[in-house]
């Protein structure tokens, strides 16, 4: 059963566009999420975190929206550059248990 | 700092082999994590260390043996391993157990044959 979906397999975005990247998950008791990105040969990178009593979170040309309600958060990503291509997985756990990761989403930024 | 760093790269081992893959970051996290990875897959949790002691083992065969010697150094000791064990193993460590932000390192490319 997975907790953590990532619906979207992968993703095609043209440069200077915006990327937008879901997540959904099951488990309500989950308060803490992150997103990482992964190129090929290397460990996954975090790239931002949100918090369950926030709804929002920026960090430059990143911004994590949580909707708790609708189990959902999204990633997006303004303005995409080429160097953005990776996957992108997200992670989600609450207070003692484990991270869950996401099966991840494969963006390519076209130039 | 926020490196992790992780030795080999890359191993090939025979089903008879032992091999050690091991892990070290001096940032002073004191969780450590390994992960192992299949292709197309998300990572997936084999062992918590918290302060040096295992703390999470995610039902993994005997075969895989971790071992944390000191707060920067993590061991994963491999024996007999199967080849569907083939993998990339990731280890990754946080400021305190599985409530923090975790930082991974580039992780080694297992191959059995």
């Amino acid at each position: 059963d997975q907790q953590v979906k990532q619906n979207s397999p992968s993703l095609s975005v043209q440069e200077g566009r915006i990327s937008i990247l879901n997540c959904d998950y099951t488990n309500s008791m989950f308060d803490y999420f992150l997103w990482y990105k992964k190129y090929p040969a290397e460990g996954p990178t975090f790239l931002i975190s949100i918090s369950s009593i926030k709804d929002k979170n920026e960090d430059g040309r990143f911004t994590v929206f949580l909707n708790k309600s609708a189990k959902h958060l999204s990633l997006h990503i303004v303005p995409s550059q080429p160097g953005d291509s990776a996957v992108y997985f997200c992670a989600a756990y609450n207070y003692g248990q484990n991270f869950v990761f996401g099966p991840g989403t494969r963006l390519s930024v076209l130039p | 700092d926020t490196e992790v760093t992780q030795t080999p790269k890359h191993l090939v081992m025979g089903m008879t082999n032992k091999k050690s893959l091991k892990c070290e970051q001096h940032m002073g996290h004191r969780a450590m994590y390994w992960y192992k990875q299949k292709a197309k897959k998300p990572p997936e949790l084999m062992f918590v260390y918290s302060y040096e002691k295992l703390s999470i083992n995610e039902s993994v065969p005997s075969r895989f043996s971790p071992e944390c010697p000191n707060s920067s150094l993590l061991n994963l000791h491999l024996h007999a391993l199967q080849p569907e064990d083939s993998a990339l193993y990731l280890c990754a460590s946080s400021q305190d157990r599985v409530t923090d932000t975790q930082y991974f390192g580039p992780g080694t490319r297992l191959t059995v044959l």
